[in-house]
């Protein structure tokens, strides 16, 4: 059962405008959740996290909205890069306490594709 | 700094035979995870290690077994290979503390024929 869903496989957004990729989840303990970019033939890079005790964490063009309530999370690329293209990966994670984090739960990925 | 390294980053076998893949984590970072990537999927959990115990089991049949080394490398071993374990095999590192990133390395393409 997929616990973490990216419900669009692909989105296109012209250079310098605003993206804005989604991602639900089902499992009420997850209390951490990051993004990911993948490019191919690499592994996933880290891009943006956000702790559930946040609703909005900031980093440069990167913006993550956590709406807890909602069991939803948001990820904003302003502006838009021809170099953001790429498939993002959002991810999720029920730290216990004294627990390490190791295992996220995955979506299925979204093609972000930025045209010139 | 040397990034999260995997090794072979290709490699082909036949249904029945064994593979070992490796994973060299980054220095200074004592848990590493395994995780399976299928194409037009995410990927998908199989192991934790942290200083050299098993931390986390996914949903994976036997045939997949684990070990992390002294030096926190580890490696992922796979018997009696199925057509359906192709796939990418990404491994992963952090320090090991809580609401930290992974780090993934550039994984090993498995194709079972």
């Amino acid at each position: 059962d997929q616990q973490v869903k990216q419900n669009s496989p692909s989105l296109s957004v012209q250079e310098g405008r605003i993206s804005i990729l989604n991602c639900d989840y089902t499992n009420s303990m997850f209390d951490y959740f990051l993004w990911y970019k993948k490019y191919p033939a690499e592994g996933p890079t880290f891009l943006i996290s956000i702790s559930s005790i946040k609703d909005k964490n900031e980093d440069g063009r990167f913006t993550v909205f956590l709406n807890k309530s909602a069991k939803h999370l948001s990820l904003h690329i302003v502006p838009s890069q021809p170099g953001d293209s790429a498939v993002y990966f959002c991810a999720a994670s029920a730290v216990t306490r004294g627990s390490t984090l190791g295992r996220l739960y995955f979506g299925r990925g979204t093609q972000l594709t930025v045209w010139p | 700094d040397a990034g999260v390294t995997q090794s072979p980053t290709h490699l082909i076998k036949t249904r029945g035979q064994q593979v070992t893949l490796r994973c060299s984590p980054i220095s200074g970072h004592k848990s590493v995870s395994w995780y399976q990537q299928v194409l037009g999927q995410g990927p998908q959990f199989i192991f934790q290690y942290y200083e050299k115990e098993e931390r986390g089991r996914g949903n994976f049949p036997d045939r997949f077994s684990a070990r992390q080394f002294p030096n926190y490398s580890s490696e992922l071993n796979v018997n009696a290979l199925l057509l359906g374990d192709s796939a990418l095999y990404l491994c992963a590192s952090s320090l090991g503390g809580q609401n930290e990133k992974l780090f993934f390395g550039s994984g090993t393409q498995l194709s079972v024929l």
